[in-house]
């Protein structure tokens, strides 16, 4: 069973720029949720969605957005990037959630330069 | 709300020592625990978890955790360290599922060492 698919792993933008990042989870997962982890704040919970709806929603400003398609797979931007968005960005997909089980990603490590 | 404070950014063990690595949590509800380790320039992946029942868990590549409610501890250890187990892990707690809450609270981290 192939895991969860994140692309790009890399890329670079610059600040004021917006940036797609996408997930494919794994196959019969439904619920995909996004976290950013960077050295100085760790791993912090972005959203999460499930059948296409957002079920819960970290503390983030609104330029970061995501969505999930009916395929179950997910897309997250980010809009006007800021320098302090450098991260790497985890996708992770379960098929229970309140297991807490999360397959996680390799992730994409975006750079704002 | 849900947090978790892991002691020691950083532990260095000899091979064939015992690893431990500690893990705190505050939370309002009985908690759902967790260990992940993440590996250099990779996601991370489930060592073991704590819902119900049995206080003692084991996981995998031989580590285990204890849940200590009066201590609200859910500390990770593995008898003898490889090298192989060199990587950062994270301890993490949610909210169960009767509460209607589905993320994860992460830990900042330690980073393990593995000295041959």
């Amino acid at each position: 069973k192939a895991g969860v698919t994140q692309t790009p792993r890399y890329l670079i933008k610059t600040r004021g720029q917006q940036v797609t990042l996408s997930c494919s989870p794994i196959s019969g997962h439904r619920s995909v949720s996004w976290y950013q982890q960077t050295p100085g704040q760790g791993l912090q919970f972005l959203f999460e969605y499930f059948s296409e709806t957002q079920r819960n929603k970290g503390n983030f400003p609104g330029r970061f957005s995501g969505r999930q398609f009916s395929n179950s797979r997910s897309e997250m931007n980010v809009s006007t990037l800021e320098l302090g968005d450098s991260a790497l960005y985890l996708c992770a997909s379960s098929q229970d959630t309140y297991t807490g089980e999360l397959f996680f990603g390799e992730g994409s490590r975006l750079t704002v330069l | 709300a849900q947090s978790v404070t892991q002691l020691g950014s950083h532990v260095s063990v000899s091979e064939g020592a015992l690893v431990l690595l500690r893990c705190n949590y505050s939370s309002s509800v009985p908690p759902y625990l967790f260990w992940y380790v993440q590996y250099p320039n990779q996601g991370l992946q489930l060592l073991l978890k704590y819902t119900t029942g049995a206080t003692l868990v084991k996981g995998i590549n031989g580590f285990e955790a204890e849940f200590k409610k009066s201590e609200t501890s859910f500390h990770l250890t593995k008898p003898s360290a490889h090298m192989s187990d060199a990587a950062e892990y994270f301890c993490a707690v949610s909210d169960p599922p009767q509460t209607g809450a589905n993320n994860l609270f992460f830990g900042t981290g330690t980073r393990l060492t593995v000295i041959p």
